[in-house]
């Protein structure tokens, strides 16, 4: 009963093309997260969204647009792909703002 | 800025050793603290917290000291075992909204 899920786990795209990772939390939590891990294991915030609404948008090019149907799920598409978009990206999850944050595993993305 | 940083981004130790990782952060406003354990591979997980209104909290081998007159938080591991190698973060609620801010990282790797 995976917490925090996110597909696809593994991606290899062009640049210049467009991709989505979708996220699901089934742990009734408010509050989901975009994080970019890089090659330094920096974890970034991208986007925090509190029951659909967006409250975090940090400096992220906007060929990035977060989107939340409802306060289970929250997608990421991201257009016209560049090298340097090649990164982690996890998904995650905390009852409101600031507290716990729990992540899914991963989508290891990689732009050639 | 609102940066929390490591002293130690590699930390060797002998099987059976205790281990212990250091975090500084730099704001002082942050309540809220955490020690994520990122294996390879994986996505990071909670470990344990602390609050600002505590100087340290236990867990299962691991204990969390905070000195808040330092700005300094470390992550005690006791008996350290193999499986306890992967990337350690600390994370302060430093952030806009509250969110979770995540230093660099130090990878922990435990020698049989």
């Amino acid at each position: 009963d995976t917490a925090v899920s996110q597909t696809p786990k593994y991606l290899v795209t062009q640049m210049g093309n467009d991709k989505s990772i979708k996220c699901e939390q089934n742990l009734g939590h408010d509050t989901m997260y975009w994080y970019k891990q890089d090659s330094k294991k920096f974890l970034k915030i991208m986007f925090s969204y509190n029951n659909k609404e967006l409250i975090i948008n940090e400096t992220v090019p906007n060929r990035f647009s977060p989107k939340s149907p409802d306060k289970a799920h929250l997608n990421l598409h991201i257009n016209s792909l560049e090298l340097g978009d090649s990164a982690v990206y996890f998904c995650a999850s905390s009852p409101y703002p600031g507290n716990t944050i729990y992540f899914g595993e991963g989508s290891w993305l990689t732009v050639v | 800025g609102e940066n929390v940083g490591l002293h130690l981004p590699t930390l060797s130790v002998q099987e059976g050793d205790n281990s212990i990782i250091n975090c500084a952060y730099s704001n002082s406003a942050s309540d809220y603290f955490i020690w994520y354990k990122q294996e390879s591979g994986k996505g990071p997980q909670f470990i344990i917290d602390i609050r600002s209104n505590m100087d340290k909290r236990q867990g299962q081998r691991v204990t969390v000291l905070l000195n808040k007159t330092v700005k300094h938080l470390s992550l005690q591991i006791a008996a350290t075992q193999p499986g306890d190698s992967a990337v350690y973060f600390c994370a302060e609620t430093g952030g806009s909204q509250g969110n979770l801010i995540f230093g660099k990282g130090t990878k922990l790797s435990v020698k049989p």
